[in-house]
């Protein structure tokens, strides 16, 4: 069974731009999770979905949103970047809700460089 | 708010040996679950180990096992017959039930060999 992808793997954009990254889950996987990961904060939530809808939600601010498809992808965008987007993005999915008795299965990510 | 500590950001240990990382938690929860992520360098990051918070065994996974003190809001990592291959970050996690995943700074470890 292919395991979670990540598009694209490495991604530089200038400040002001608006970037979207995408995950595709494994399949039969109904929830997908971001994350974003810096050297400062560590791992910080972004959102979670499941079957389409936003189950939870991190303390980012707006210009960070997510969606989820039929097919249980998932896309997140960033608009009006700033330098301190800088991260590696981290997608993973399960079966059922995150963090329950499911076991999450992560992506290699995507190393997003705001200059 | 929950929060997630380790302490030791950095560790080393010599092949073959045991060591053990730290994780403390705030919540006041009741029913949660906590994990340990490895993270190899330039890997993904995979699930070690977890423990659901209403089970007072510690869970253990071949090599590795953890001590849970849920009075003490403790869930260490015991990683016995250390080998190369776990050198890595390590990140503890909670989760309570239907809410967001927190996790701690993380701990390097590194493999002596």
């Amino acid at each position: 069974k292919a395991g979670v992808t990540q598009t694209p793997r490495y991604l530089i954009k200038t400040r002001g731009q608006q970037v979207t990254l995408s995950c595709s889950p494994i399949s039969g996987h109904r929830s997908v999770s971001w994350y974003q990961q810096t050297p400062g904060q560590g791992l910080q939530f972004l959102f979670e979905y499941f079957s389409e809808t936003q189950r939870n939600k991190g303390n980012f601010p707006g210009r960070f949103s997510g969606r989820q498809f039929s097919n249980s992808r998932s896309e997140m965008n960033v608009s009006t970047l700033e330098l301190g987007d800088s991260a590696l993005y981290l997608c993973a999915s399960s079966f059922i809700l995150a963090g329950t008795t499911d076991t999450q299965y992560f992506g290699p990510g995507t190393r997003l460089t705001v200059l | 708010a929950q929060t997630v500590t380790q302490s030791q950001p950095e560790m080393s240990v010599q092949e073959a040996e045991t060591v053990t990382l730290s994780c403390t938690y705030d919540t006041s929860e009741s029913d949660y679950y906590l994990f340990w992520y490895k993270q190899p360098p330039s890997r993904q990051m995979i699930l070690v180990i977890r423990q659901e918070a209403y089970k007072q065994q510690n869970a253990t996974e071949n090599r590795f096992s953890v001590n849970f003190q849920k009075a003490a809001k403790s869930f260490s990592l015991k990683i016995s017959d250390s080998q190369l291959g776990d050198a890595a970050m390590y990140f503890c996690a909670y989760r309570s039930a239907a809410d967001k995943i927190i996790f701690g700074k993380g701990t390097r470890l590194h493999i002596l060999p």
